[in-house]
């Protein structure tokens, strides 16, 4: 079974100020991880994803996670906040494809706040 | 422009009413998904279905049924039997085989029991 734990279930930053979005997770196998944003009564869209390619993973929006196996932590940073950032934000983990079940788990989220 | 769409964005059910919420896709891809997202909280896997004709339960499938006609189509059925239907759902779909698993997300519907 796998699991997701987004540490944090308020964030607050200032505009211009780093973010940094804590989550961890379980896995029996190498997973594959996700960060998604969501706004407001909106779907969701992908910010970035691990693969088991480069543990430092580059998104949109000037956002970056890194894998870290030995902590089990794939935390969600960006340099600089700007007022649009603020939104939801989803830590997932997907199944390994050749269990036959592809269906992600979510975290249960973390609402960013931007104060300008 | 390729995408996910979901009908109608808001609905109202009468208790004891059955409603079917549409799912259309037009990625070609052949898994689909409805999730349930409740205040507060992450998204729930309802049902999926890898392939057109087959479609498993989720985590949360009791009140609700599916079915999976065209590879475009995963319309979602809530039943009278599912005792708080009250939520937002949400509609994705995916690539199958592809080890990233990436699921593309419809905008959502929102159903409210009055």
């Amino acid at each position: 079974a796998q699991s997701v734990t987004q540490l944090d279930s308020h964030v607050s930053v200032s505009e211009g100020t780093p973010v940094l979005l804590r989550c961890n997770y379980s896995s029996s196998y190498s997973p594959s991880l996700f960060w998604y944003v969501q706004h407001p009564n909106k779907g969701l869209q992908l910010l970035l994803k691990y693969t088991s390619a480069a543990t430092l993973v580059k998104g949109i929006n000037g956002f970056e996670a890194e894998f870290k196996k030995s902590e089990t932590s794939f935390h969600l940073t960006k340099p600089s906040a700007h007022m649009s950032d603020a939104a939801e934000y989803f830590c997932v983990v997907s199944d390994r494809v050749d269990t036959g079940r592809r269906a992600l788990t979510f975290g249960s989220g973390t609402r960013l706040q931007v104060q300008p | 422009d390729g995408g996910i769409t979901q009908s109608p964005k808001y609905l109202f059910r009468k208790e004891g009413q059955n409603v079917t919420l549409s799912c259309e896709q037009n990625l070609n891809h052949d898994a689909m998904y409805w999730y349930r997202q409740d205040p507060g909280q992450g998204l729930r896997l309802i049902y999926y279905s890898q392939i057109v004709n087959d479609f498993q339960k989720g985590d949360i499938a009791e009140g609700y049924s599916v079915s999976r006609e065209k590879k475009e189509s995963f319309p979602l059925t809530v039943t009278s039997a599912q005792k708080n239907p009250t939520a937002f759902y949400l509609c994705a779909s995916s690539i199958t085989g592809t080890s990233g698993n990436e699921q593309f997300f419809g905008p959502g519907t929102r159903l409210t029991v009055l």
